[in-house]
């Protein structure tokens, strides 16, 4: 079985300009996360889609952060602008519920250097 | 969710069982015992999860104290590919909005 895929694995920018990363899921997973987690840190949860709805974007920096799942499959997040604090690994989980339990299944990430 | 506390690193000798406690007092009756690992430089990996009973798969044990206050997590025969942060979440299960709390973790260093 595939697992989750994630790209770019690594991208350096300059603040104020913007980025974007990209998710696929494993097959059949309706449900999708975004993390960040900055170095030396747990990762923190950033938004979980359920198929194409959002279920929980609190912790989401609205004023520059946006995601979309716009066929309940991949999954985009940018960051528009970015900057310096931004600088962290963006991993992406995914995952399915049996018996009642939901076990996610993170991806490589995609570490982020902003400069 | 309830918070957990858990030592910042520790050290075992490869064969060993590796014991990593983890201490959430204020855990309420209906939330779960989670355990994930994160090898450099890869994303997070489940391991197991307990609500009171201990539990087992391939990978580890979990012991639950009989209060739920404390867990400790046992890698029966620690090799050096277990080198890894250990993090210990408790959450309660339910469907809607179910991202995982993650704190610092435990880094355990297997030595040759």
């Amino acid at each position: 079985e595939a697992g989750v895929a994630q790209s770019p694995r690594y991208k350096i920018i300059e603040k104020r300009q913007s980025v974007a990363f990209w998710c696929n899921p494993i097959s059949g997973h309706a449900t999708l996360y975004w993390y960040q987690q900055i170095l030396g840190q747990g990762p923190k949860l950033l938004i979980q889609f359920q198929n194409n709805g959002v279920v929980d974007d609190s912790q989401l920096p609205k004023d520059r952060f946006s995601a979309e799942r716009l066929k309940g499959v991949d999954s985009t997040l940018k960051i528009q602008p970015a900057k310096l604090e931004d600088s962290a690994v963006y991993l992406c989980a995914s995952s399915f519920m049996v018996a009642g339990v939901r076990e996610q299944y993170f991806g490589p990430g995609t570490r982020l250097t902003v400069t | 969710d309830a918070k957990t506390t858990q030592p910042t690193s520790m050290d075992c000798a490869e064969g060993r069982a590796a014991n990593l406690p983890c201490n959430h007092s204020t855990i309420s009756g209906n939330e779960y015992v989670y355990w994930y690992r994160q090898i450099h430089s890869q994303g997070p990996q489940y391991i197991i999860h307990g609500l009171k009973n201990n539990e087992t798969n391939e990978m580890a044990s979990l012991i639950i104290t009989e209060d739920r206050k404390s867990s400790t997590l046992i890698l029966p025969h620690a090799t050096l590919r277990d080198t890894a942060v250990y993090y210990c979440i408790v959450r309660v299960v339910k469907g809607g909005a179910d991202g995982l709390t993650f704190g610092k973790g435990t880094h355990l260093i297997i030595q040759p």
